[in-house]
């Protein structure tokens, strides 16, 4: 079964500052979806970023960019310029290819904290 | 995206009693899921909601303790029945809005608390 660890159960970073949080995951599949997901103390869930893994190319949304390594299996994303909105939990998650479950598969997630 | 609403957004519940979650999409859509997130915790998946046919439900999930309906392509319930306090979490609907994409789109939740 796949599984999704988030190492970092709790991070901080100054206002405009840079910080990456980390995410490895296990398959055995050579085909799958990568995302990163944001939950702000409202609760709702926002979608941050994907990553096909047959994509080479790293994903980038504006301030959010992933660094996809997939032999190593690490899917890390960087919050550029972190601003005090960016504070919440995230959460890396994986999916199977179409034609499989959808289900997606959660890491525990890593609280970003943003100091003014 | 979509815009997806559920209802209620929270409740306070005795243990013994059951719960019908709404989750409404303002568009239709290709797939609807129910997750739930236990206090602290990540989102674990309970069931696909399929149109007009029973719930494909996870390993741990049956249909007796959360039936699910689906309708139509635009709206999904939930039902938490027989609650205890281990049911007290988070549910979230979410959809893939169309074929082609992969995304998943999250409702607010819906936090239940079970006394």
């Amino acid at each position: 079964a796949q599984t999704v660890t988030q190492s970092q159960p709790e991070m901080s970073v100054q206002e405009a500052e840079t910080v990456t949080l980390s995410c490895t995951y296990d398959t055995s599949e050579s085909d799958y979806y990568l995302f990163w997901y944001k939950q702000p103390p409202s609760r709702q869930m926002i979608l941050v970023i994907r990553q096909e893994a047959y994509k080479q190319q790293n994903a980038t949304e504006n301030r959010f960019s992933v660094n996809f390594q997939k032999a190593a299996k690490s899917f890390s994303l960087k919050i550029s310029d972190s601003q005090l909105g960016d504070a919440a939990m995230y959460f890396c998650a994986y999916r199977t290819p179409s034609g499989g479950s959808e289900k997606l598969v959660f890491g525990k997630g890593t609280k970003l904290t943003v100091n003014p | 995206s979509a815009v997806i609403s559920q209802k209620p957004s929270r409740d306070i519940c005795q243990r013994g009693t059951s719960l019908t979650i709404q989750c409404q999409v303002d568009s239709q859509v290709t797939m609807m899921f129910w997750y739930r997130q236990q206090p602290g915790q990540s989102l674990t998946l309970i069931a696909t909601a399929n149109q007009g046919s029973e719930a494909t439900y996870e390993s741990g999930f049956v249909i007796d303790k959360f039936p699910i309906s689906r309708p139509n392509l635009t709206f999904s319930t939930l039902t938490v029945s027989n609650m205890s306090p281990e049911d007290s979490s988070i549910y979230l609907c979410s959809v893939r809005t169309r074929q082609g994409l992969v995304e998943q789109y999250f409702g607010p939740g819906t936090r239940l608390t079970v006394t």
